[in-house]
C-alpha cells in the first residue's frame, strides 16, 4: 500500500516569514494530493489539494508543488502570520473518483509562528 | 449548513464497555469514513462506507465495527473498550464522482478515553 512520509514534524518560524513543509510518497500511481490544516480541538479542514497533471498550485499565501519523478511534494506558506498555527497533514491517494478509494496521511507537522 | 456533525464530544469509558459513536453529514455525501487520531501517528483509517450498504475496512479495524444506517449517517461501535482504543476519533464524508477526486470533509471529533 502507498505510505506518505512528511517532514519535518515540528517547525517554528518568526512571524512574516515563509515555512515549507515536505512529504515523500511510495506508490507512483497516486495521483491526488490534498493538504489539511488541524486547530487546536478541531477536525482537518482542506487548504489546498494537487492533481498529479499539475506541477504546483497557489491559492493566495499557500501554494503546493509536486514533482511526480522524486514521487514529493512540498506546502510553502509565504508571509506566515499568527493564525497559521496549526498542525498540517499531507496526504495521497490512488485514482478518482471511486468510492472504495482511501487517503494515506503523513504524520503531520505541528507549525508555530512566533509573533 | 452543520457539514459533519458527531456526538459525543467526549466520553469517557472503562474497560469492557460498549459504545457507539455517532456520525450524521447533511451534504448529501455517497461516502464516509472514521479514523483514529493518536499523537505522532496521523489519521489512520478504521473503516469506510463508499456507499449506503456497503462497508470495509481500512488500516486498522480490530476491536471495531460499523453501520451505515442511511445515506445520512455512520455509526462505529465499540463492543468492548479498551485501553488502546483510547484516541480521537473523526468521522469524514465526499461525493464520490468518477472523473475527479473529491476531498473528504471532517468532523470535530469525539475525544474518548478508557480507563
Amino acid at each position: 500500500g502507498e505510505n506518505v512520509e512528511q517532514h519535518p514534524s515540528t517547525l517554528s518560524v518568526q512571524e512574516g516569514d515563509s515555512a515549507v513543509i515536505k512529504c515523500t510518497y511510495s506508490d507512483s500511481a497516486s495521483n491526488y494530493f490534498p493538504w489539511y490544516k488541524q486547530e487546536l480541538g478541531k477536525g482537518p479542514q482542506l487548504i489546498i489539494d494537487i492533481r498529479s497533471n499539475v506541477g504546483e498550485k497557489k491559492d493566495q499565501r499557500i501554494a503546493v508543488t509536486l514533482n511526480k519523478t522524486a514521487k514529493h511534494f512540498s506546502l510553502h506558506i509565504t508571509e506566515t502570520q499568527p493564525e497559521d498555527s496549526a498542525v498540517y497533514f499531507c496526504a495521497a491517494t490512488l485514482r478518482p473518483g471511486a468510492g472504495s478509494y482511501q487517503l494515506t496521511f503523513g504524520k503531520g507537522t505541528k507549525l508555530s509562528v512566533i509573533p | 449548513n452543520a457539514g459533519v456533525t458527531q456526538t459525543p464530544k467526549f466520553q469517557v469509558l472503562k474497560t469492557g464497555q460498549s459504545m457507539t459513536l455517532q456520525c450524521a453529514q447533511d451534504m448529501n455525501h455517497n461516502s464516509m469514513y472514521w479514523y483514529r487520531q493518536d499523537p505522532g501517528m496521523g489519521l489512520r483509517l478504521i473503516y469506510y462506507s463508499a456507499s449506503e450498504g456497503t462497508t470495509d475496512k481500512g488500516e486498522v479495524p480490530n476491536g471495531y465495527n460499523v453501520s451505515r444506517l442511511n445515506k445520512r449517517e455512520f455509526s462505529l461501535r465499540l463492543e468492548s473498550a479498551a485501553p488502546s482504543q483510547t484516541s480521537v476519533y473523526f468521522c469524514a464524508s465526499r461525493v464520490t464522482r468518477d472523473t475527479q477526486y473529491q476531498p473528504q470533509h471532517f468532523g470535530d471529533g469525539t475525544r474518548l478515553s478508557i480507563l
